[in-house]
């Protein structure tokens, strides 16, 4: 498996303001990905974090609004921004070690906005 | 893309008992299945997975069958415990550095 960290575990936060989420892993991986989960709900993905590169964004999530980065291999942030209630969740990085196909994830993030 | 269906979303047995979640995929390219258990207030851990080159795999109690023909596979945990009681979340994709799909989930209730 992989060691997995994110910062912080859990914030509250007001509309309009923005949070970033850091995710450090102890290794170099191949895949990072970002996942919201909201209560009693399945894992949503909303980007996977490319190394160098622009995040490649799912549907119905925009780089404005969560924008990714990844500086090495083992880093990655996500911001949101702007935020509304609605985006009240559980947010998870989790990563892919190179040559496995197993993923795994970091502890979460719990926000929520008021 | 790929959509996975998982069923039953909620599932009570009585501990020793047998409990059996089932999946669905769509996309014929999906070529690994991991399942992932997650308890109450934890990260998603992955307790088990199968590729499609093989039809069944066991780990102590839980098992996974995969059947590539009709496009399904499922979890099997025998003798329940207690600390089986999670929510279990099928997924799949088509391995490598391919995103993986999730089913909804199902939460297990295992009953002393």
């Amino acid at each position: 498996s992989a060691v997995i960290s994110q910062k912080p575990s859990r914030d509250i936060c007001q509309r309009g303001t923005s949070l970033t989420i850091q995710c450090q892993v102890d290794s170099q991986v191949t895949m990072m990905f970002w996942y919201r989960q909201q209560p009693g709900q399945s894992l949503t993905l909303i980007a996977t974090a490319n190394q160098g590169s622009e995040a490649t964004y799912e549907s119905g999530f925009v780089i404005d609004k969560f924008p990714i980065s990844r500086p090495n291999l083992t880093f990655s942030t996500l911001t949101v921004s702007n935020m509304s209630p609605e985006d009240s969740s559980i947010y998870l990085c989790s990563v892919v070690r190179t040559s496995s196909y197993e993923q795994y994830f970091g502890p979460g993030t719990r926000l929520t906005v008021t | 893309g790929e959509n996975v269906e998982q069923h039953p979303s909620t599932l009570s047995v009585q501990e020793g008992d047998s409990a059996v979640i089932k999946c669905t995929y769509s996309d014929s390219a999906s070529n690994y299945f991991p399942w992932y258990k997650q308890e109450l207030g934890k990260r998603p851990q992955l307790i088990i997975d199968i590729r499609s080159n093989v039809g069944e795999k066991k780990d102590q109690r839980i098992a996974v069958t995969l059947n590539k023909t009709a496009k399904h596979f499922s979890l099997h945990i025998t003798e329940t415990q207690p600390e089986d009681s999670a929510v279990y979340f099928c997924a799949a994709s088509s391995g490598g550095y391919q995103k993986v799909t999730f089913g909804i989930g199902t939460k297990l209730q295992v009953i002393p």
